[in-house]
């Protein structure tokens, strides 16, 4: 079946350090990745995403990995800021017609000061 | 702010009890995506409306039902509520609805059955 999944669902770092999340899937036929952030009372927000056809992304302070071969893909974000606790989600999407975007269970980043 | 608009914030009901839920999209999309987030729950996707016509169904059960209207705005409409339906509900909006395009999330009903 289809399915996007997160390993950990907790993650403590130190505020500094930077911070790795990762995520699993099982549709090879998704053809676009992303992550978002959900922090407290609020609802989700973009924040990088990534198409099959590529392996890295980077953005500001964050970096998509993806693997194809394994089904993986992590969310790298460098010198971790208190700001960055939250909810993260990786999420998939199919890659014909309209959007049916899949969410992940979600791993909560603690963000030690 | 996303410029998506939720109404209400809070709901608070009984079981056996129908509500609907409001969502205005972000100025110039014209889909709209409704999730239900439960507690300790990803967000499960409900269903997605693209100018007024259904284009993606979820897991969303015949208890619930959507629609879009020409100005654009959306409504949820639970009924025969029963507690596990308590939930954080979200609407989301982009412009065509097609594959690529960033998703904007509202703030969030959240619905209490008790």
């Amino acid at each position: 079946g289809e399915s996007v999944g997160l390993h950990l669902p907790t993650l403590s770092v130190q505020e500094g350090d930077n911070s790795i999340i990762n995520c699993a899937y099982s549709n090879s036929a998704s053809d676009y990745f992303i992550w978002y952030k959900q922090e407290s009372g609020k609802g989700p927000q973009f924040i990088i995403d990534i198409r099959s056809n590529m392996d890295k992304r980077q953005g500001q302070r964050v970096t998509v990995l993806l693997n194809k071969t394994v089904k993986h893909l992590s969310l790298q974000i460098a010198a971790t800021q208190p700001g960055d606790s939250a909810v993260y989600f990786c999420a998939e999407n199919r890659a014909a017609g309209y959007q049916k975007v899949t969410f992940g269970t979600g791993t909560k980043l603690q963000v030690i000061p | 702010d996303s410029g998506v608009t939720q109404t209400p914030k809070h709901l608070i009901t009984a079981t056996g009890q129908r509500v609907t839920l409001r969502c205005s999209p972000r100025s110039g999309d014209l889909s709209v995506y409704w999730y239900q987030q439960s507690l300790d729950q990803g967000l499960q996707f409900l269903i997605h409306y693209y100018n007024g016509e259904e284009r993606a169904k979820g897991n969303i059960l015949e208890r619930f039902s959507a629609q879009q209207f020409p100005d654009l705005h959306s409504e949820l409409n639970l009924s025969s509520l029963e507690l596990g339906d308590s939930a954080l509900y979200f609407c989301a909006s982009s412009g065509q609805g097609v594959v690529g395009e960033k998703l904007f999330f509202g703030s969030g009903t959240q619905l209490s059955v008790l």
